[in-house]
C-alpha cells in the first residue's frame, strides 16, 4: 500500500523557472514531512522538512507548502538552476515510529 | 555522510547464489535501515534494526534476511539471489531530533546486478 503518492515522475524546467513537485498522503497520523534530494550515484540527503502546525516553510530557494485538510504538501524550487537537477523524494513519518515512508520520486531536469 | 559506508559498492552475481551486503557506521547510532531503490517505486524499506540483535521486517522483506551482531554493522543477505533483486541498495541511520523531527542519513549505495 502506497501511503505517499508523488507526482510528477519526471519534470523538465527552464533555468530561472519554478519547479513544483506534489505529494499526497493517506495516513492522518503522519506528523513530519521531509524532502530528500538525490544526485546521480549518491544516497538521498535531507533537503528541507515541515511539521503540520505550519502551512509553509522556506529555506533559500526551496519552499514547502502544506495543506493539512487536503492531506497534500509540495516542494517549490524558485529560480531553478542546472545544479538543482536531481531526483527528489517526499516522505512522511509518525513521531516515535522511527521510520519514513517515501514517495516514488521525481526526476527533475533544469535546462540551461 | 554521517560516517556510513557500504560494501561492496558494485556487485554482479548469478541467480541462485547467496549475497551479503555490509553497512558500517562509525557513530553508534541505534537505528539502521536497508532500502532498495527501483525506478517508479522510490525507496522501499527491506528491514530495519533498533539495536544489536533487534531487527524487524519492512514492506519488501521477502527473500532478504539481516543481522546485527555489533552496533556499527548491519548486514543484508540475499539467501538465493533472483533477477528481481537487481537494484540499488541503500543503508541509512535514523536520528530523532527536537519537536518531532526525524531524519535519516543515507550511505552511498550498492548497485547489485543478478544475471
Amino acid at each position: 500500500q502506497q501511503q505517499v503518492k508523488q507526482s510528477p515522475q519526471s519534470l523538465i524546467v527552464q533555468k530561472g523557472g519554478i519547479s513544483i513537485i506534489n505529494c499526497a498522503y493517506e495516513n492522518t497520523a503522519f506528523d513530519y514531512f521531509p524532502w530528500y534530494q538525490q544526485f546521480p550515484g549518491k544516497g538521498p540527503a535531507l533537503l528541507i522538512a515541515i511539521r503540520p502546525d505550519v502551512s509553509e516553510k522556506k529555506e533559500g530557494r526551496f519552499t514547502i507548502s502544506f495543506n493539512k485538510s487536503a492531506k497534500q504538501f509540495s516542494l517549490h524550487i524558485m529560480d531553478s538552476q542546472p545544479g538543482d537537477s536531481a531526483t527528489y523524494f517526499c516522505a512522511a513519518s509518525i513521531w516515535g515510529a522511527q521510520k519514513l515512508v517515501f514517495g516514488q520520486g521525481t526526476r527533475l531536469t533544469i535546462n540551461p | 555522510d554521517a560516517g556510513i559506508t557500504q560494501s561492496p559498492r558494485h556487485k554482479v552475481t548469478e541467480t541462485g547464489t547467496p549475497v551479503t551486503l555490509r553497512c558500517h557506521q562509525t557513530e553508534n547510532h541505534r537505528y539502521m535501515y536497508w532500502y532498495r531503490q527501483d525506478p517508479g517505486h522510490g525507496l522501499r524499506l527491506i528491514h530495519y534494526s533498533y539495536g544489536v540483535k533487534d531487527t524487524d521486517k519492512g514492506e519488501v522483506s521477502d527473500g532478504y534476511s539481516v543481522s546485527r551482531s555489533k552496533t556499527e554493522d548491519f548486514l543484508l543477505t540475499l539467501e538465493s539471489a533472483t533477477s528481481s533483486q537487481t537494484s540499488v541498495y541503500f543503508c541509512a541511520i535514523g536520528l530523532a531530533g527536537g519537536r518531532g523531527s526525524y531524519e535519516q542519513y543515507f550511505g552511498p549505495g550498492t548497485r547489485l546486478t543478478v544475471t
